[in-house]
């Protein structure tokens, strides 16, 4: 089967760092994505990570480790308005199509 | 470029009844997906749809359909609605070059309350 794991509630402080990881089990598996989610509005793609390595995109930064079907996303200089929902997401190869399979997601709670 | 939009933003249902959602992808897109979303259970893949063609399947019971128009534009339909259908019904369309797995733009959701 498919699963994916990543931890309910994270919460740091402002101006700190914080990383969110992500554990996956699945067969035919492509990539991995992390989505952002605020209350109330609708996920936003941040990250994709096909390769192993780290790839930054500003304050953000994911890491991907095939060989240990392992993921993380790291957020620096905390902000409040990072406050948020986390999700990774794994794009599978099923059958004869892709598929996307998202975690229950990580709620971040940043505080002053 | 205008962004996905879904119609209506809130649903008020009673048990038995069906329900039919629309989204509207970004101009361009011809990929459509449609994901359930309930507390604690994160984005649960309910079906893709790509040049009018349902292209992949998540596990949901048949009361869940969809369909797309040569516009992409997509509807969702439940039908018999139960309680356990109260959720976020999210859309989100991509290029669609390699399915719903480039970068998914999703729309605000429609909120289905069933009673």
């Amino acid at each position: 089967g498919q699963s994916l794991e990543q931890p309910s509630e994270v919460t740091a402080v402002e101006g700190a760092i914080v990383q969110i990881n992500c554990t996956y089990q699945t067969s035919g598996f492509y990539g991995l994505s992390w989505y952002q989610q605020h209350d109330g509005g609708a996920p936003t793609f941040l990250s994709y990570n096909a390769l192993d390595g780290l790839e930054e995109t500003g304050r953000f930064s994911s890491f991907l480790s095939r060989s240990d079907s392992y993921g993380y996303l790291l957020l620096q200089e905390l902000q409040m308005k990072d406050s948020a929902s986390y999700f990774c997401a794994v794009k599978a190869r099923m059958d004869s199509s892709y598929k996307l399979i998202f975690g229950s997601g990580t709620r971040l709670l940043v505080r002053p | 470029k205008a962004g996905v939009t879904q119609t209506p933003r809130y649903l008020i249902k009673t048990r038995g009844q069906q329900v039919t959602l629309s989204c509207s992808p970004i101009s361009g897109h011809r990929s459509v997906s449609w994901y359930q979303q309930t507390p604690g259970q994160g984005l649960q893949f309910l079906f893709e749809y790509f040049s009018e063609t349902q292209r992949n399947k998540g596990n949901f019971p048949g009361r869940f359909s969809g369909r797309q128009f040569s516009n992409s534009r997509s509807e969702m339909n439940v039908s018999t609605l139960e309680l356990g259908d109260s959720a976020l019904y999210l859309c989100a369309s991509s290029g669609g070059g390699s399915g719903s797995t480039d970068t998914q733009y999703f729309g605000p959701g429609t909120r289905l309350t069933v009673l």
